[in-house]
């Protein structure tokens, strides 16, 4: 079954202490991208990754970092998460073709709470 | 730039109810359009889509049409049901954007017996 698998589901977590969101895809696609939504905000893209080794900021990257050393995965990493970053994160992935806009996948999401 | 303008909610009906959620856009470039719709606890789910103006995108009974002169999209469903209460999201794309995604804020719906 294709599919984009996150973990954990939820997590509570404190101020400062690393944490790191897995993000794994099955269907080999190159472009992966990880979003928050927040109330009356929509989703947001944080990050952003074309294809191996290759990554980008999207609208609001501050406080987080991702690498992209497979095709499959792409982990978020926060540093120093603060109270601000409690958010419903979502993992994307799609397919990336010359000239075609694609339809983009998701994850079940990820529940962060940071006290 | 690129931006999606969706009605705010939430909106609650009754079952058997006409469903109209407003969506518009501005876009830089072509864009493709969407409509996800998430369930309770579940990621985002693809409801239709449309690549091109006057298309039609339709499923699972709902529709929506690309209307460039209007820039609009907007969701349409004759009839609603009790499982049809998620939250729906209007999205954009353009292949010059590399694949990243505008989202609307979401519209609530509530569909009552």
């Amino acid at each position: 079954e294709a599919q984009v698998t996150q973990n954990p589901r939820y997590l509570i977590t404190v101020t400062g202490k690393k944490l790191t969101v897995t993000c794994s895809q099955n269907m080999n696609h190159e472009y992966m991208s990880w979003y928050r939504q927040d109330p009356g905000l929509g989703l947001r893209q944080i990050y952003y990754s074309m294809n191996v080794e290759v990554t980008d900021k999207g609208d609001v990257p501050e406080g987080y970092k991702v690498s992209r050393k497979e095709k499959r995965n792409f982990p978020l990493i926060l540093e120093s998460p603060s109270p601000n970053q409690t958010s419903l994160y979502f993992c994307a992935s799609s397919l990336s073709l010359t000239g075609v806009a694609t339809e983009a996948f998701f994850g079940q999401g990820t529940r962060l709470t940071v006290v | 730039g690129n931006s999606v303008t969706q009605m705010e909610g939430p909106v609650t009906l009754s079952e058997e109810a006409f469903l109209t959620i407003n969506c518009t856009y501005t876009a830089t470039g072509y864009p493709s359009l969407f409509w996800y719709v998430q369930y309770p606890g579940e990621g985002l789910q693809l409801l239709l889509k449309a690549t091109k103006a006057d298309d039609k995108g339709s499923n699972k009974g709902f529709e929506a049409t690309y209307r460039k002169e209007t820039t609009s999209f907007h969701l349409e469903k004759g009839s609603v049901q009790v499982s049809d209460s998620a939250v729906y999201f209007c999205a954009l794309t353009t292949f010059n954007t590399g694949n990243q995604f505008y989202f609307g804020t979401g519209t609530s719906l509530t569909v009552i017996p």
